[in-house]
């Protein structure tokens, strides 16, 4: 079993529609969360971290987390074609400041005009 | 307010060559991150340094990479006798001492002919 796992899509949505991304983890350790975009071709950049079971909101976007289910989600409202681009999700592997992320493979989302 | 810097963003190696990659880190932060993403993959962690430390090297490996943060100066990663299978993108994160959120680099592009 992968340490953190994604469907690589990819999801296509509407212009205007909600993306649903989910990511689900094996390992129990673990305390940090992120969700990171990137575009074809460019560095990952931080969307939004979440530490704490329940939602975390940030304009369109909101992560959810479920530790009991070992399960991390992130939801983009009002998706724009702009949105387009491969969604990582990631933990910090163990609990404390390890400073090792552990990424999933990536799902790859198309918002269509 | 300059973000994390790599250089040379493009780099191309002959087979047994050796490649040296540098990061300087979002100013104030203490702590790079290397990161490989091969392509049509993860990205994955290779090494953890703070100043004149490793910290973590479990994604390293074994043999020909070696990386560092010297007290001045940028951090090194560097790859010796290249092969064609270390074509990949190679990016750098750096994050404040106190906090796990890293901020990644434009990343180099590493082609081995």
């Amino acid at each position: 079993q992968k340490e953190v796992e994604q469907n690589s899509g990819p999801l296509s949505v509407p212009e205007g529609a909600i993306a649903s991304l989910n990511c689900t983890y094996s390992d129990r350790g673990s305390q940090s969360f992120f969700w990171y975009r990137q575009y074809s071709g460019k560095s990952p950049e931080l969307i939004m971290s979440i530490y704490s079971n329940g939602d975390k909101e940030d304009g369109r976007f909101t992560a959810q987390l479920n530790k009991a289910s070992q399960y991390v989600s992130l939801l983009i409202r009002d998706s724009q074609p702009s949105d387009s681009a491969t969604y990582l999700c990631a933990l910090e592997h163990g609990s404390g400041n390890t400073g090792k992320l552990i990424f999933g493979q990536g799902t790859t989302l198309q918002v269509k005009p | 307010n300059a973000g994390v810097m790599q250089n040379p963003r493009h780099l191309v190696r002959r087979r047994g060559q050796e490649a040296r990659l540098r990061c300087s880190p979002v100013k104030g932060h203490s702590h790079v991150y290397w990161y490989r993403q091969l392509p049509e993959e993860g990205l994955k962690f290779m090494v953890y340094l703070q100043k004149e430390n490793i910290i973590d090297e479990s994604g390293m490996p074994k043999e020909r990479f070696s990386a560092e943060f010297p007290k001045e100066g940028p951090s090194i990663l560097r790859i010796q006798q290249v092969v064609r299978g270390d074509s990949a993108a190679y990016f750098c994160a750096s994050s404040p001492w106190d906090v796990d959120t890293q901020y990644f680099g434009p990343g180099t592009r590493l082609t081995v002919l």
